[in-house]
């Protein structure tokens, strides 16, 4: 099976700040990575698909980056909306989610 | 526009079981894989098993295998989980996905259902 690892487990950060999230697979997966944001009592939204593709309707202030084993996800201006936990998922093989990030206002 | 609802969930002791129905609208629901993922309180997202859009091929996490069987019915635009012999670390909020397409990425989700197991 394959094994995803996101860090850091938590941040807290200013609005406008620039927020990197990491996560890892435990096997070259290609760019088949997905990136989601998921609010309090809500479901997750898809962000980002194949690494690097924003979905439709998402703020280009999201962004992705990353192939094989080692991808990146970034806010460039953290906005009060932003609070969420952010979830990476691998589909190379089956589906792994990520453990998340939970992303919070300093 | 897409919805997905889900249905079916409650409160069921160890051992039981429960059938969960999600009921789609606003595509063409033959058209695409379908996915359950659940999410235990205040613990992330888990797979948990997926079908092709015919039916034919499905999937599932190591953790359910051989208790919980996934089907579909194109003409009633539904996706179903039959869940046996629950555990208590089965309970979760269970959400139906639909793929964004040949993107495997999980594009639309239910509102989810709460199964708990407890005695």
């Amino acid at each position: 099976d394959i094994q995803m690892t996101q860090s850091p487990s938590s941040l807290s950060a200013s609005v406008g700040d620039r927020v990197t999230i990491t996560c890892q697979a435990s096997q070259d997966i290609r760019n088949y990575l997905n990136w989601y944001q998921q609010k309090p009592g809500k479901a997750p939204k898809l962000l980002i698909y194949d690494a690097s593709n924003l979905e439709t309707g998402v703020p280009s202030r999201f962004n992705g980056s990353g192939s094989g084993t080692d991808f990146t996800f970034t806010i460039s201006s953290l906005q009060p909306e932003d609070i969420a936990t952010y979830y990476c998922q691998q589909y190379d093989y089956l589906f792994t989610f990520g453990p998340g990030t939970k992303v919070d206002i300093k | 526009q897409v919805q997905l609802v889900e249905s079916g969930g409650g409160l069921v002791k160890p051992g039981g079981s429960l059938r969960l129905s999600c009921s789609a609208s606003g595509f063409t629901f033959s058209d695409y894989y379908m996915l359950w993922i659940r999410q235990a309180p205040g613990k992330g997202l888990e797979w948990v098993s997926y079908i092709n859009s015919g039916g034919r091929t499905t999937y599932y996490a190591d953790s359910v295998k051989g208790r919980f069987t996934i089907s579909r019915d194109n003409a009633k635009k539904s996706v179903f989980l039959q869940m046996n012999s629950l555990r208590a670390e089965d309970t979760a909020v269970y959400y139906c996905a639909r793929v964004r397409g040949k993107q495997l990425a999980l594009a639309y989700w239910g509102q989810g259902t709460l199964v708990t197991v407890s005695a």
